[in-house]
């Protein structure tokens, strides 16, 4: 499985745009990248998912490079909501019952007025 | 329903307690998985669900701990004998399981506290 590494934390301010790394140097070729928030008291929520080039949804955008051994979560305009945990996993979610998510730390973002 | 729902929210318990958490997912989804959180950490592999059986049950820590899943739906999390290190947030996930997505989505979590 394809160990991934991102920050512990990070700070940004309100109305910024943050942009958060995850490395995955020994990702496979079926590999897909995947982002999930999480908000104190809760459970990890999807934000998003790519296998290449950029993908860009309602919440975030996620680049990922020709050579796929890192990732870029993008939050544009960041609110003080956005303060949440932020976990990259890496993995391929059509070989069914050999994959499981797997978390790691996460990358704390705390968000300043 | 229209998310998975997780009961109890909390839970206090003492040591050396009986204690069942439930997991009921969104209609429809096949898979379901068990991960436990301690403060600080991430969410911690306990058990995936296919249907009815546990197709991988590698994260289970040790035999005190035990899933059912009988009618492929509603899950049951047992821990038998609880020690003060079983204290953390319980959470489960389902997912359709489509080729090529495999998306989680979590409950709001069972917070167990032994005492």
């Amino acid at each position: 499985l394809a160990k991934t590494t991102q920050p512990i934390s990070m700070d940004s301010y309100e109305g910024q745009e943050v942009n958060i790394t995850c490395s995955h140097n020994n990702i496979a070729t079926n590999d897909y990248i995947t982002w999930y928030q999480q908000f104190p008291s809760q459970g990890p929520r999807f934000i998003i998912q790519g296998y290449k080039t950029k993908v860009t949804n309602e919440v975030a955008s996620l680049f990922i490079p020709a050579d796929r051994k890192s990732s870029t979560l993008s939050l544009p305009r960041v609110s003080l909501s956005d303060t949440a945990v932020y976990y990259c996993l890496v993995g391929d979610p059509a070989s069914g019952g050999s994959y499981i998510p797997t978390f790691g730390r996460g990358t704390s973002l705390i968000v300043h007025p | 329903g229209a998310g998975v729902s997780q009961t109890p929210s909390n839970k206090v318990t003492e040591k050396g307690k009986y204690v069942e958490l439930r997991c009921d997912p969104i209609s429809g989804h096949t898979a379901l998985y068990w991960y436990r959180q301690s403060l600080g950490q991430g969410p911690e592999f306990l058990i995936y669900f296919q249907g009815t059986g546990a197709a991988d049950d590698s994260g289970l820590p040790n035999d005190r701990f035990f899933a059912v899943r009988p009618e492929g739906s509603v899950s049951t999390l047992k821990i038998q004998r609880t020690e003060r290190g079983d204290s953390a947030m319980y959470l489960c996930a389902s997912s359709p399981w489509t080729a090529g997505a495999n998306v989680l989505t979590f409950g709001a979590g069972s917070r167990l506290t032994v005492l």
